[in-house]
């Protein structure tokens, strides 16, 4: 079955510098991947969506990258800022089945 | 624009006993999404709606659990009986054309 690995540990950042973010997965590519930013006692909110024949996607001060030859995708935020606090999940999506597969997330930190 | 709707956001019951959850997705929107969402994980799909139909319940405990969407809108997940295991956050997501998922704020079900 597709395994999908984020950083375990949380991730800690100093205010303005860029958090990266990191996604692995095993086995068969996905037809899109998607990141989704989380915070306590909340659903998670959608970001961004890279499809397989993309490398890589920009959204303001977010960038995703997806590298099917490595199995990775690599989740940036650029000026981080402390409201930028919280977990981060992606996810794999595939054909059009509209199923996705989450991985478990990476707590992110912004410290001022 | 009314977001996913969920009830109750907090459900505290003993084992045993039977629960239920009630989801009104985004309006217009054909698939939805249950997911159960443990501490630290990410959301795991439960079963999936094309309109009334369950498309995917692969990963829905038929002995215990159900669900159902009339009319093709709202829906309504029950637990029964519920075991302490079933302690989780219960999420509804909603989807229209496109991939990207809008989710509901869960219910947080504690059983005793």
């Amino acid at each position: 079955s597709q395994k999908i690995e984020q950083n375990s540990e949380a991730l800690n950042i100093q205010e303005g510098k860029t958090a990266t973010l990191t996604c692995n997965y095993t086995n068969y590519s996905p037809a899109y991947l998607q990141w989704y930013r989380q915070d306590p006692g909340r659903g998670p909110v959608f970001l961004l969506l890279i499809r397989e024949n993309e490398k890589e996607k920009r959204k303001e001060r977010l960038k995703v990258t997806f590298d099917t030859t490595l199995k990775q995708s690599l989740f940036h935020i650029t000026a981080s800022q402390p409201a930028d606090s919280a977990t981060y999940l992606c996810a794999l999506g595939y054909s059009s089945a509209s199923k996705i597969i989450f991985g478990s997330g990476t707590r992110l930190s912004i410290r001022p | 624009e009314a977001g996913v709707v969920q009830s109750p956001r907090y459900k505290i019951i003993e084992k045993k006993q039977p629960v239920a959850f009630w989801c009104n997705p985004i309006s217009g929107h054909n698939t939805l999404y249950w997911y159960l969402q443990n501490l630290g994980q990410g959301p795991e799909l439960l079963i999936r709606y094309e309109n009334e139909e369950a498309v995917d319940d692969s990963q829905l405990p038929k002995d215990r659990f159900s669900a159902e969407r009339l009319k093709g809108v709202d829906s309504t997940l029950k637990i029964q009986p519920a075991e302490l295991g079933d302690s989780a956050v219960y999420l509804c997501a909603s989807s229209g054309t496109g991939e990207e998922q809008f989710f509901g704020p869960g219910t947080r079900l504690t059983v005793l």
